[in-house]
Parts: C-alpha cells; structure tokens; sequence
C-alpha cells in the first residue's frame, strides 16, 4: 500500500522569504502523480502544484516549485516570496495512475507566514 | 455550477442518530469522491463513484457508512446511528474523465460533522 508522510507539522517563514515543505512516499508503482494543496481555513482544498511521475523536470507555478527526487521518493516543496496569503495548512498527496484514481494524503504541515 | 457545492456546511448530530450529507459536484464531473478529514489530519478516502456506479467502497469504516449517487450527479453521503468517533470533516470531490484518465480533482468546502 502506498503512503505519504510530511514530517514538518509547522514550519514559519518570513514574508518574502522563502521555504521549503517536506514529502516522502512510498510506493511500488512505476506510474503515478503527486500533488501539493493547499487547505486554508475554508477547508476547501485547493491545488497548487503537480507532478507526473514520469516526468523528469520539475514542475513550477509561479512562486511554488518542487523538486521530485523519484529514487529518493521525495517531493519537496519550494515557495518562494512568500506572502500572508500563503499561510495554511499544505498536504502533499499521490495518487495512481491506474484504478479509481484515489488521492492518499500527508498528515500535513501548517505553514505560518511572519509579516 | 462554478464549483463542488456541500451542504450542510456544519451539522451537529446526537450520537445515534443518522445523518445525510449533500454534494453538488461540477456539472459534467464523472468521476466524484469522498474524503472523511479527522482534526488534525489528512483526508482519508472513503468510496469513489463514477456515473451512478460506486466502483471503490473500501474507505467506508463501518456497515453504517453508506453513499449513493443515483442520476450520476447530485451524491448523499449517509452515516447511520452515529458515534462520536464519526466527528470530522467529509469532503466531497469531483474530476474529468480524459482517455480513462482521472483529471485534477476539484474539492468542496467540506462539512463539519460533530457528534455529541
């Protein structure tokens, strides 16, 4: 079975800092995505980034990029310039590429951004 | 609609008693899912529809745990005799079907179940 952990329960940044959240997983599957969201206190997930398995270059948005280390089964990631907004809490997930497409998430890590 | 729509947003419910949770997804979403949210966790998957077809059950914790999604639209998420470990928060999510292929899921805003 496949799972996600974030060791980071909180982690704080400066505003126009940057920072770095951690994710390994692990899995035996050769074909998958991760994802990074982003759950502020709506509770309405939203996604900031992903990355296809397969894929050997990192994905960027903007201000948000990770670095996929796919031997290492890590997936880190970077925000950079971080502003008040980013404050939430950030779950990394995987997710198949074959079956029901199910996403299994980190625990999570709270992110605190310092005006 | 614009968005994955729940509702209720916050429910309360005395222990034993059953309750029904709503989720509008996108319209034109196959593919819908539900997540349970304990405090301080991350969601963890419960069953997976795709049309009116329930096609992954194996999160649903307990025979009390029941969802539906008759017409391939509109999904209730029904939990009976409720305990006090079923407080959380359910998370509804809906996504695309290209080639076979799950696109990126789209999530409500969730409800918060307590249970007293």
């Amino acid at each position: 079975a496949q799972t996600v952990t974030q060791s980071q329960p909180e982690m704080s940044v400066q505003e126009a800092e940057t920072v770095t959240l951690s994710c390994t997983y692990d899995t035996s599957e050769s074909d998958y995505y991760l994802f990074w969201y982003k759950q502020p206190p709506s509770r309405q997930m939203i996604l900031v980034i992903r990355q296809e398995a397969y894929k050997q270059q990192n994905a960027t948005e903007n201000r948000f990029s990770v670095n996929f280390q796919k031997a290492a089964k890590s997936f880190s990631l970077k925000i950079s310039d971080s502003q008040l907004g980013d404050a939430a809490m950030y779950f990394c997930a995987y997710r198949s590429a074959i079956g029901t497409y199910k996403y299994i998430f980190g625990t999570g890590t709270r992110l605190k951004v310092l005006a | 609609g614009a968005g994955v729509s729940q509702s209720p947003r916050y429910k309360v419910a005395k222990r034993g008693q059953d309750v029904a949770l709503r989720c509008d997804p996108i319209s034109g979403h196959v593919s819908l899912f539900w997540y349970q949210q304990a405090l301080g966790q991350g969601p963890e998957f419960l069953t997976y529809f795709q049309n009116e077809a329930q096609l992954d059950k194996s999160g649903l914790p307990s025979d009390r745990f029941f969802a539906e999604r008759p017409e391939g639209s509109v999904s209730t998420l029904k939990i009976q005799r409720t305990q006090q470990e079923d407080s959380a928060v359910y998370l509804c999510a809906s996504s695309v079907l290209e080639r076979g292929m799950n696109t990126e899921a789209f999530f409500g805003q969730g409800t918060r179940l307590t249970v007293v």
